[in-house]
């Protein structure tokens, strides 16, 4: 099993969608989650960290659950400037996953 | 704040010949890494330096590719001799602590020919 799997997408939305991707991990020991967003060939950007108690940035929600081992993303009413492909970053080595692709449609 | 700095932005070689990457991280941070980016897949962790020693490079393919960090600052990656499976764009990233969000440079898009 892969240390960090991630749904491999591609997601295409209509705008004001709401889309959820999820990304599991197999080290039960992680202590750090993070995701983040890289648009076409450009570098990695964190959109955010991921909380234990979850939390919530505008139109963007991350959540953990220790319990089953993954972090989600949530994405409300959906912008074009959303599409770009998310990633997801777990445990103090840094390692990412493979990446969900987004595009949002007019 | 000055972000990481890269360079080259990019590099174009022939298979067996050599090549290296700088990077300049963030002021203070402690913790520096080297991603390997193959067009449609995630940053592959290649190393990762805590100040100027090795915390991880259990993914660095050792016989052709070896990093260093001098005085904890600056990095320099190589490949010796480069292959065409070489060919991604390789990114330096930067962090305060090991537990905190990376930030990352333009990177280096390397073509092997």
């Amino acid at each position: 099993r892969k240390e960090v799997e991630q749904d491999p997408g591609p997601f295409n939305v209509p705008e004001g969608a709401t889309v959820a991707f999820n990304c599991t991990y197999s080290n039960s020991a992680s202590q750090s989650f993070f995701w983040y967003r890289q648009d076409c060939r450009k570098e990695p950007k964190l959109l955010m960290s991921v909380y234990s108690s979850g939390n919530e940035d505008g139109r963007f929600t991350a959540q953990l659950n220790r319990a089953s081992q993954y972090i989600s993303l949530l994405i409300r009413d959906s912008k074009l400037s959303d599409s770009a492909t998310y990633l997801c970053v777990v445990n103090n080595d840094m390692r990412f996953g493979a990446g969900t692709r987004l595009t949002v449609k007019p | 704040e000055a972000g990481v700095a890269q360079s080259p932005r990019y590099k174009i070689i022939e298979k067996r010949q050599s090549v290296a990457f700088w990077c300049n991280p963030i002021s203070g941070h402690a913790t520096l890494y080297w991603y390997q980016q193959i067009l449609g897949q995630g940053p592959k962790l290649l190393i990762q330096f805590q100040n100027n020693g090795v915390v991880d490079d259990s993914q660095l393919p050792k016989d052709r590719f070896s990093a260093e960090r001098l005085k904890g600052v600056d990095s320099t990656l190589k490949i010796q001799p480069a292959k065409l499976e070489d060919s991604a764009v390789y990114l330096c990233a930067s962090s305060l602590i090991r537990v905190s969000e990376a930030f990352f440079g333009q990177g280096t898009r390397l073509t092997v020919v």
